[in-house]
């Protein structure tokens, strides 16, 4: 089965300071895994996926995550932070091609972002 | 392209009485939809997932009698909580599958929130 844990219910950071959300998932099979950010009252924007290919991804607003199969993780990054950045973030884990689960996607307990002025 | 919408955004109901949600791919046409339950500062929880013509697969636990799912059309997926009570209570968000045959992304809709009275 797969799982997905996110370290961290809560994150602070400065503004312009590096995020660091932190995502680590077990899969019998080789995952996609995916990044979401939800606003308040709103439903969730896909950041970033990997299928296959090239480990690191760059996404949207300046979101990047780095697949390491070794560490089954697949940490969301952003240099310096933005007060529009405040949010929940959603790791998902899905078996893709393999699903005969219909691909059907696995969320983490998700991460708040809060940024500081 | 790929967007998901979702009506109504929020409803009120007494309890013992019926809501019907709707979840519509706007501009692709979805062969499978999901519905997913989010508790406050909680994670996704898949109710169930709607395929185009036939009777959604419902998770372990949820009731299909109660959670009433229909996906008349390629377009089309609705949710129908009957008989609501206050722990019904919560956010609800659809996702669809596509646009192409054999996709693994889902495209989320803005989310309904329900409050039972």
């Amino acid at each position: 089965a797969q799982s997905v844990t996110q370290l961290g219910s809560h994150v602070s950071v400065s503004e312009g300071a590096l995020v660091l959300l932190r995502c680590n998932y077990s899969s019998s099979v080789p995952p996609y895994l995916f990044w979401y950010v939800q606003y308040p009252n709103q439903g969730l924007q896909l950041l970033l996926k990997y299928t296959t290919g090239a480990t690191l991804v760059k996404g949207i607003n300046g979101f990047e995550a780095e697949f390491k199969k070794s560490e089954t993780s697949f940490h969301l990054t952003k240099p310096s932070a933005h007060m529009s950045d405040a949010a929940e973030y959603f790791c998902a884990v899905s078996e893709g091609s393999y699903g005969g689960s219909q691909g059907n996607l696995i969320f983490g307990k998700g991460t708040k972002l809060s940024v500081k002025p | 392209g790929a967007v998901v919408s979702q009506h109504p955004s929020w409803v009120i109901c007494k309890s013992g009485t019926s809501v019907k949600i709707e979840c519509r791919s706007l501009d692709f046409q979805a062969t499978t939809m999901f519905w997913y339950r989010q508790f406050p500062k909680q994670s996704l929880m898949l109710m169930a997932t709607s395929n185009e013509g036939s009777k959604a697969t419902y998770e372990q636990g949820v009731e299909k009698d109660k959670f009433l799912i229909n996906h008349a059309s390629l377009t089309l997926s609705t949710l129908t909580v009957t008989s609501a009570h206050p722990e019904d209570s919560s956010f609800y968000i659809c996702s669809a599958r596509g646009p192409l045959a054999g996709s693994y992304e889902q495209y989320f809709g803005p989310g309904t929130r329900l409050t039972v009275t």
